[in-house]
């Protein structure tokens, strides 16, 4: 089982970047998948969730609006469309999937990718 | 938003000690609450799901309790790997959230 994250780098304030994360080993389709960010020195931040029976996607309020998931169940890949980049979206980003199958999981991200980068810097 | 508040915020003990890290609920999240290991430069490992169920592969030293608002995770008897930082997170609302973390380090 596993998760790899891409697509991080180095974008100016306002712009936009899309982050994939594509997994192998279990039933894509049966697990919600979500994104987890932490900027330098900081705590974990959730950032959304999507389910992936129903498409069904949560946002946290930082991001509403600007960030947009998806998920293309052919190729086991989800993804983060993250727009109107902030100074403050700075951070590396976990991909990761829920321990629980079905559309509202409750036990957590039992696996993990080993993140990727993302710097908004003028 | 649920806030998810944990004490203490840091910590210094020694290999053996008994080790409790606490986390609290802005409002009752029943026992959908789940702790996080995480040390430097790597993602994070699940502990304990649904309060007190222990994750697959998890040594049995680590224990979860609680339910409602207020929560705990023990360690029995720390070994030189527990030194990490540990979350809690609730799943109860469909925003989900993190507490913001103890570290945990060598006295």
């Amino acid at each position: 089982v596993q998760l790899v994250e891409s697509g991080g780098g180095l974008e100016q304030p306002g712009g936009s970047l899309r982050l994939s994360c594509a997994a192998s080993g279990f039933t894509f389709t049966s697990y919600a998948m979500s994104w987890v960010r932490q900027a330098p020195g900081k705590g974990l931040e959730w950032v959304a969730v999507m389910s992936g029976g129903d498409g069904n996607r949560h946002y946290a309020d930082s991001v509403k609006g600007r960030f947009t998931l998806s998920r293309d169940n052919s190729k086991n890949t989800v993804y983060l469309q993250m727009n109107s980049l902030r100074v403050e979206d700075t951070a590396v980003y976990y991909c990761a999937k829920a321990l629980d199958s079905g559309d509202y999981p409750r036990y957590g991200m039992d696996v993990w990718g080993q993140g990727t980068t993302v710097i908004v810097s003028s | 938003d649920i806030q998810m508040t944990q004490s203490p915020s840091s910590l210094s003990a020694s290999v053996g000690d008994r080790v409790t890290v606490t986390c609290r609920a802005s409002q009752s999240i029943i026992r959908n609450l789940n702790w996080y290991q995480q040390k430097p430069g790597k993602a994070p490992n699940l502990l304990i799901y649904a309060a007190s169920s222990l994750q697959s592969g998890v040594p049995t030293r680590f224990s979860g309790s609680g339910s409602g608002t207020d929560f705990t995770l023990t360690i029995s008897s720390l070994q030189p790997e527990d030194f990490a930082t540990y979350y809690c997170q609730q799943t109860y609302s469909t925003l989900w959230t993190f507490g913001q973390g103890t570290k945990v380090e060598i006295k």
